[in-house]
């Protein structure tokens, strides 16, 4: 299986911040990486999708960058319905794998 | 708007086996677009794949549960359906069914899952 580290693993950031994400696949995935956002008691919902194509309905201050093994997920400008924990998943490997997640914290 | 909700036993003792359904609505299951997917999330813990299916029943499962796990569906009935053998309290988790698309590539390669269902929680336990 490809695996996905995230990191960090957890984040404090304040409203209004430019926050990154960073997730590395254990081998070459070219651009076939997608973010989620999950709130508690709630399911994923895609943010993200080849490595830097906005979802459709997703705020603008989401973007995505990387390929191959290195990706980020960056928000431009904290809101407070942004608090959530953030996965990665790979699609290059037909055993799909996510990241274990970034949960961003209220500072 | 497509909407998926997840149905089944809330607990299932040990050994047993785990049945769910996901029930399809404002969409046909028999889109030749996508597959469907099965995505679990133990208690505080992250997101693990299950395995997907096509309409015409074409499946693949994750290598880690595939001696265990069976996805069917049934276009009848717009649903496609869960089965967990020989559970165990590892098994305990809240379980998501999803669309799954493929956004580059084709088939298999390159998908997302989205929308997802709300989620049920099933847990193992005597």
């Amino acid at each position: 299986d490809i695996q996905m580290t995230q990191s960090p693993s957890s984040l404090s950031a304040s409203v209004g911040d430019r926050v990154t994400i960073t997730c590395r696949a254990s081998q070459s995935i070219s651009n076939y990486l997608n973010w989620y956002q999950q709130k508690p008691g709630k399911a994923p919902k895609l943010l993200i999708y080849a490595a830097s194509s906005l979802q459709s309905g997703v705020p603008s201050r989401f973007s995505g960058s990387g390929s191959g093994t290195d990706f980020t997920l960056t928000i431009s400008s904290l809101q407070p319905e942004d608090f959530a924990t953030y996965y990665c998943q790979q699609s290059y490997s037909t055993s799909y794998t996510f990241g274990q997640g970034t949960k961003l914290e209220i500072k | 708007q497509l909407q998926l909700q997840e149905s089944g036993p809330g607990l299932v003792k040990p050994s047993e086996t785990l049945s769910l359904t996901c029930t399809v609505s404002g969409g046909s299951i028999s889109s030749r677009s996508y597959y469907w997917g099965w995505i679990r999330q133990p208690p505080g813990k992250g997101l693990e794949w299950i395995g997907s299916i096509y309409y015409s029943g074409s499946t693949y499962y994750n290598p880690s549960l595939k001696s265990r796990v069976t996805i069917s569906v049934d276009t009848s009935k717009n649903q496609f359906s869960l089965k967990l053998s020989s559970v165990t309290a590892a098994d305990t988790a809240e379980y998501y069914c999803a669309r799954q698309e493929s956004r580059i590539g084709f088939g298999e390669y390159g998908v997302v899952f989205d929308p997802w269902g709300q989620g049920t929680l099933v847990t193992v336990s005597s």
